[in-house]
């Protein structure tokens, strides 16, 4: 079965500076894509990047990028720049079928 | 354009009793989910629907169900209510059903069970 393990519980970060969330996950498949989805205190889920596994190339959306090592099967956010309305809870999915499977989350803090 | 609509945002219910949510997909999407939200079990994968049909479903018993109508909305449901169904129940809708599709969340239904 698939899983996918976040392995930080709650990180902090200061405004401005850089923060790295973890995520490893396990699969049998070649072919699959990854989400990292951001939850505010507001509850909806926003989809922050995808990675497809075929790419090589590592994911970017402005301040947000990714660290993919498919052999290693990890997929780890890096958000640069830090901003306040950055702080939520973090999820790190994978696509299995048609449905996505969570990892349990990681609280972001931004201190001021 | 309007975003996925759940609606009510949050409902309280008694054991034993039934409950209906509604999930007004973005215009145009065609494919809904649903994933329910718990502090233990964390996010967790119902069922899918695309084009009125269910495409895919969780590991969840028989209690939940779900369907789609013609313009694409969607209700699920959950009938004999137990404490455990508190939750926030989130849907999701993308253009077609796929695994590289963009979901697009709404801002949930929380449901306690009393």
């Amino acid at each position: 079965a698939q899983t996918v393990t976040q392995s930080q519980p709650e990180m902090s970060v200061q405004e401005a500076e850089t923060v790295t969330l973890s995520c490893t996950y396990d699969t049998s498949e070649s072919d699959y894509y990854l989400f990292w989805y951001k939850q505010p205190p507001s509850r909806q889920m926003i989809l922050v990047i995808r990675q497809e596994a075929y790419k090589q190339q590592n994911a970017t959306e402005n301040r947000f990028s990714v660290n993919f090592q498919k052999a290693a099967k990890s997929f780890s956010l890096k958000i640069s720049d830090s901003q306040l309305g950055d702080a939520a809870m973090y999820f790190c999915a994978y696509v299995s079928g048609n449905k996505l499977v969570f990892g349990a989350g990681t609280i972001l803090r931004v201190k001021s | 354009k309007a975003g996925v609509t759940q609606t009510p945002r949050y409902l309280i219910k008694t054991r034993g009793q039934q409950v209906t949510l509604s999930c007004s997909p973005i215009s145009g999407h065609r494919s809904v989910s649903w994933y329910q939200q718990t502090p233990g079990q964390g996010l967790q994968f119902l069922f899918e629907y695309f084009s009125e049909t269910q495409r895919n479903k969780g590991n969840f018993p028989g209690r939940f169900s779900g369907r789609q109508f013609s313009n694409s909305r969607s209700e699920m449901n959950v009938s004999t209510l137990e404490l455990g169904d508190s939750a926030l129940y989130l849907c999701a809708s993308s253009l077609v059903s796929g695994r590289n599709e963009k979901l697009f969340f709404g801002s949930g239904t929380q449901l306690s069970v009393l």
